[in-house]
């Protein structure tokens, strides 16, 4: 089991273009979690998908983000038309159904700089 | 609403101290709780989870102690050493299953 995959590790762009972040759960987790953390900062949760449905959407901002957990390949985090300020790591949790007892296993992070 | 605090929200050691890291949380209807570590630029290392009925977990030199109904836990590492230097976490998911609420965590430095 390789675990919660995260990639791009490190992500470059600068102002105006789009990123793409994405995420591939632990085997046999059909949940996924994206948390975005400011430097120095907790993590703050953005939003929670299961294959192809948007669960709850309510920590990620309503313009120029998005995201998508389709019936085959990784979760997609998309920014668009991004900003300085939009600099952060996000991470990817992934669980299985019961989430409310079971531990939580994070990817490594991909790292989005904007320039 | 669910709020997770973590002190000191940084420390520094010598080698081989025994020290206590504190997370509190407003809400004591909890799942459970979970203790992760963040090395810099890296993600998060899951340590120890706390299941609401249980008082406290051990995995080796980390002992995580648990009391609900006063909304604290805390992270016991016994004998520090340089490689524990990090920045530990505490986390509770809320009941509605989506949000994990984080604390901002302890900056942990233990000196050689």
């Amino acid at each position: 089991n390789a675990g919660v995959m995260q990639n791009p590790r490190h992500l470059v762009r600068r102002r105006g273009q789009e990123a793409r972040l994405r995420c591939s759960p632990m085997k046999g987790h059909s949940h996924v979690y994206w948390y975005r953390q400011l430097p120095e900062e907790g993590l703050k949760f953005m939003v929670y998908l299961q294959k192809e449905n948007i669960i709850d959407e309510s920590g990620m901002p309503k313009e120029r983000f998005s995201a998508e957990f389709p019936k085959e390949g990784p979760s997609i985090l998309r920014i668009q038309q991004v900003v300085r300020g939009d600099s952060a790591a996000y991470f990817c949790a992934s669980s299985p159904p019961d989430r409310g007892n079971t531990e939580a296993f994070f990817g490594q992070g991909t790292r989005l700089t904007v320039v | 609403k669910q709020e997770v605090t973590q002190i000191p929200a940084a420390l520094s050691v010598p080698e081989g101290e025994n020290l206590v890291l504190n997370c509190s949380f407003t809400d004591s209807a909890i799942y459970n709780l979970q203790w992760f570590r963040q090395d810099p630029g890296k993600g998060l290392t899951s340590l120890l989870l706390i299941q609401s009925s249980q008082r406290e977990q051990t995995s080796g030199r980390l002992n995580a102690s648990l009391d609900k109904s006063s909304g604290r836990s805390t992270l016991y590492i016994a004998a520090s050493q340089p490689g524990d230097s990090a920045t530990y976490l505490c986390a509770v998911p809320l009941y509605n299953n989506n949000d994990m609420r984080f604390g901002a965590g302890t900056r942990l430095t233990v000196k050689p």
